[in-house]
This record gives structure tokens, sequence and C-alpha cells, in this order.
């Protein structure tokens, strides 16, 4: 079965410190991989992207690290800050036409930014 | 432009009963997809329609779940009997064809509590 893990459930930061994501997946047939954010009450809102072949993206103070070999990603927030609170979510889609679209998520981290 | 809009925001039934949610997709958006969150847990596909069609129905409990995409733009989710491990929030998504990155949007959800 297709599974994405994600890790650590939850996430304490200081403000303007680093936070850190981590996501396994197990199916190599992904070839996308978005990350989401979502607040409560809200559906999830793309954050970032990326491709198998790209080892990082980088947009503003959200980066993603991707190795392929290790079939492992992760989020990177550089400067966090109290607006980033919320819940984010790993993503990956499966490659073929009658796959193209479905996400498969990770369980989510609850982050916390404190001031 | 209007994002994904979904009817109503929260659904107390009791178990047994049958409840209907709403989506209107984004203008133009061919396909989409119905998500259920469950507290604590990232959003798991339910179905995924391509137009008026069904592409992906696998993770759908077809004997109380069942879902329609009428004219190929509003959709409509239904659940009889509801049962309690039913309690979750109902997102609906859309995007411009069945590519993960093509304008990937989800609507608020609908919170349903079965009692």
């Amino acid at each position: 079965q297709q599974q994405v893990k994600q890790s650590p459930q939850s996430l304490i930061v200081q403000k303007g410190g680093i936070s850190i994501i981590n996501c396994a997946y197990e199916n190599t047939a992904f070839d996308y991989f978005p990350w989401y954010q979502q607040f409560p009450g809200k559906g999830p809102a793309l954050l970032i992207a990326i491709r198998p072949d790209v080892s990082e993206k980088k947009e503003g103070r959200f980066t993603i690290s991707f190795n392929k070999s290790a079939k492992q990603f992760s989020l990177h927030i550089m400067d966090s800050q109290p607006g980033d609170s919320a819940t984010y979510f790993c993503a990956a889609s499966p490659q073929g036409y009658n796959q193209g679209g479905k996400l498969i998520f990770g369980q989510g981290t609850e982050l916390s930014v404190k001031p | 432009e209007a994002g994904v809009a979904q009817s109503p925001r929260y659904k107390i039934i009791e178990k047994r009963q049958s409840v209907a949610f709403w989506c209107n997709p984004i203008s133009g958006h061919a396909t989409l997809y119905w998500y259920q969150q469950i507290l604590g847990q990232g959003p798991k596909l339910l179905i995924q329609f391509q137009n008026n069609g069904v592409v992906d129905d696998s993770q759908l409990p077809k004997d109380r779940f069942s879902a329609e995409r009428l004219k190929g733009v509003d959709s409509t989710l239904k659940i009889q009997p509801a049962k309690l491990e039913d309690s979750a929030v109902y997102l609906c998504a859309s995007s411009l064809n069945a590519v993960p990155n093509y304008g990937y949007t989800f609507g608020s959800g609908t919170r349903l509590t079965v009692v």
C-alpha cells in the first residue's frame, strides 16, 4: 500500500528559529511532492512542491530538500514566525493517467512558533 | 478568482441518519476530488471525478457513501446510513486537470459530527 510517513507529530519552535519536518515514502512511483499548510477551520493550502529530479527547492523562507535514494524529503522553515503556527502536511502524487492528481498525505505536523 | 465552495460548514446528525454535502469547484476545473480528514490525520482521497466521470473511487465505502457530479460542475457526496466513525471533515478540491500542480485548490470543508 502506498504510504507517506511524517514526523514529528508536533513541533514547538522559538520565533526566528528553524522548523524542520520530515517525510518518507515507500513507493517509487510518486513523481510530485507538495507540502500543504492548514489553519484551523480551513482547507489545506499549497505551500511549496518539488519533483524528484530536483534535490532542493527554495521559495522565500521555505525550502524542500529531497533525497531520492533514501526516499525522504523535508520542509525547512527559516526565521519561523508566530504566523507560521499551523498544521503542515507532506504529500505525494503517483504517476500514471488513472492516478493523476491523487494526493497521498502524511499524518501532519502541528507547528507552534512561540514569540 | 472564487475558491472552492462547500456547504454546509457544519453538520451534526445521529448515527444511521443520512447526510449530503455539496461542492462547487473553481470555474473551468475539470477534475474534482472528495477527501475525508479524520481529526489528527491527513486527508484521504474518497473519490476523484474527471468532468462527470469517476476516475478513482477505490477508497469510497460504497455500501454507505455515494457521490455524483452532474453536468461536470457541482458535486454532492452522500452518506447513508452514517456511522460514528464517519465523523470527520469532508474536503472538496478541484484542479484544472488530473495533474496535481494545475491549480489544485481545497475548499474549507464540511465538519460532520455523528452522535
